[in-house]
C-alpha cells in the first residue's frame, strides 16, 4: 500500500522569506501523480501545485514549486517571498495513475507566517 | 459552475442517532469520493463512487457506514447509530471522469467544504 510521509508537524518563516515543507512517500509504481493541497481555516481543501512522476521538470506555479526527487521518493515543496495568506495546514497526497483513484495523504504541516 | 456542494456544513449528532451528508458534484462530474479528516490528521480516503455504482470502498468502515450516488440527486454518506469516535470533518471530492494517462486536467478532484459532525 501507498504511504504518505510529512515529518514537519510544524513550521513558521517570516513574511517574505523562504521556507520548504517536506514530504516522502512509498510506491512501488513508477508512474504516479503527487500533490500539495492547502487548508486554511475555513477548511477548504486547494490544490497549491501537481507533479506527473514521468515528468523529470519540477512543478511550478507562480511563488509555490517543488523539489522531485524520483528515486528517493521525496517531493518538497518551496513557498518563496511568503505572505500572510498562506498560513494554512499543508497536505502531500499521491495518487496512482492506473486503478485506484484515491488521493493518499499525509498528516499535514501546519505553516504559520511571522510579520 | 457552481463547485461542489455539501450539506450540511456542520452537523450535530447524539449517540446512537443517525447523520446523512450531502453531497452535489460539480456540474458533468460523475465521480464522487468521500474523505473522512479527524481533528489534527490528513485526509483520509473512505469509497469512491460513479451514477450507482460503488467503485472503490476499501476506506469504509465494515459497520453502520454505507454510500450511495443514485441515477438523480446528490451523493449520500451514511452513519448509523452514530459514536462519538465518528466527530469528523467529512469532505466530498467530485471527477469528470476517471483519470487517463498523461491528461492530468481529466483527473483533478475538486473539494467540497466539508461537513462538520459532532456527536455528543
Amino acid at each position: 500500500a501507498q504511504t504518505v510521509t510529512q515529518s514537519q508537524p510544524e513550521m513558521s518563516v517570516q513574511e517574505a522569506e523562504t521556507v520548504t515543507l517536506s514530504c516522502t512517500y512509498d510506491t512501488s509504481e513508477s508512474d504516479y501523480y503527487l500533490f500539495w493541497y492547502k487548508q486554511p481555516p475555513s477548511r477548504q481543501m486547494i490544490l497549491v501545485i501537481r507533479q506527473e512522476a514521468y515528468k523529470q521538470q519540477n512543478a511550478t506555479e507562480n511563488r509555490f514549486s517543488v523539489n522531485f526527487q524520483k528515486a528517493a521518493k521525496s517531493f518538497s515543496l518551496k513557498i518563496s517571498d511568503s505572505q500572510l495568506g498562506d498560513a494554512a495546514m499543508y497536505f502531500c497526497a499521491y495518487r496512482r495513475i492506473q486503478g485506484a483513484q484515491k488521493l493518499v495523504f499525509g498528516q499535514g504541516t501546519r505553516l504559520t507566517i511571522n510579520p | 459552475n457552481a463547485g461542489v456542494m455539501q450539506n450540511p456544513r456542520h452537523l450535530v449528532r447524539r449517540r446512537g442517532q443517525e447523520a446523512r451528508l450531502r453531497c452535489s458534484p460539480m456540474k458533468g462530474h460523475s465521480h464522487v469520493y468521500w474523505y473522512r479528516q479527524l481533528p489534527e490528521e490528513g485526509l483520509k480516503f473512505m469509497v469512491y463512487l460513479q451514477k450507482e455504482n460503488i467503485i472503490d470502498e476499501s476506506g469504509m468502515p465494515k459497520e453502520r457506514f454505507s454510500a450511495e450516488f443514485p441515477k438523480e440527486g446528490p451523493s449520500i454518506l451514511r452513519i448509523q447509530q452514530v459514536v462519538r469516535g465518528d466527530s469528523a470533518a467529512y469532505f466530498c471530492a467530485s471527477s469528470p471522469r476517471l483519470g487517463l494517462p498523461r491528461q492530468p486536467l481529466v483527473y483533478e478532484q475538486f473539494f467540497g467544504p466539508g461537513t462538520r459532525l459532532t456527536v455528543l
